[in-house]
């Protein structure tokens, strides 16, 4: 473990399911994020939370929520989504600084959407 | 647009071999750059680099950046299989946002 843990660690839904991707990290650090990876593709930034609060969405569908209660905790909720949702969702969390230290990652949560 | 290319998408070499990848970038605010590994699922940090010409080491990796030219080559001698992974760079770019673009990695395949 990184000290980030994601879970489930692999998710199946319907496209009429509503379903949430928890991410929790015990390193205390004050920015956590949501990172999507598709096939072939760079890793996508989806959100990002600062000090608890939300500094970027990056024009992410709706069906795409994200929720974060305090620093250490991070949720994805999702709702109705498409095939082409499908992908490695990864969380990550750093100490934001006057550098980027880097990110940990956490092991990811494979979902497939049928 | 930022953007962070890296180079090539997939190389194979044989055991033994030293390999060099190629990460180059184009971003505002240039803060950080860092190389990850990512095996299986959750990439792991190898390297944060800050400054230009000053080589970072670990064991058989390496890696070097040139902050004039916009790039930075991550190296590993000697290969093993274990180091079969996708090498990923990611550039920071901004102060307080933290925000990182990561490139689209290079496959590395290491045959006995």
């Amino acid at each position: 473990e990184t000290g980030v843990t994601q879970t489930p660690r692999h998710l199946v839904m319907g496209m009429t399911n509503k379903k949430s991707l928890k991410c929790e990290q015990h390193l205390g650090h004050n920015a956590m994020y949501w990172y999507k990876q598709s096939a072939k593709k760079p890793l996508e930034l989806m959100f990002v939370y600062s000090l608890e609060e939300r500094v970027e969405n990056n024009s992410v569908p709706s069906r795409f929520s994200p929720e974060c209660p305090n620093s250490s905790h991070l949720f994805l909720h999702l709702h109705t989504l498409q095939p082409e949702d499908s992908a490695l969702y990864l969380c990550a969390s750093s100490q934001v600084d006057e550098i980027n230290y880097g990110y940990t990652f956490g092991s990811g949560t494979r979902l497939t959407v049928v | 647009e930022d953007k962070v290319v890296q180079s090539p998408l997939s190389l194979v070499v044989h055991e033994g071999d030293t390999v060099t990848l190629n990460c180059s970038y184009e971003v505002t605010n240039f803060r950080s750059l860092l190389w990850y590994k990512q095996e299986k699922k959750a990439p792991t940090f190898l390297f944060m680099l800050t400054s230009s010409g000053i080589e970072k080491k670990s064991g058989r990796l390496s890696s070097i950046l040139d902050k004039k030219e916009l790039f930075s080559i991550l190296n590993i001698t000697a290969t093993q299989t274990g180091d079969s992974a996708v090498y990923l760079c990611a550039v920071g770019g901004s102060y307080n946002n933290n925000d990182m673009r990561f490139g689209a990695g290079t496959r590395l395949t290491v045959k006995p």
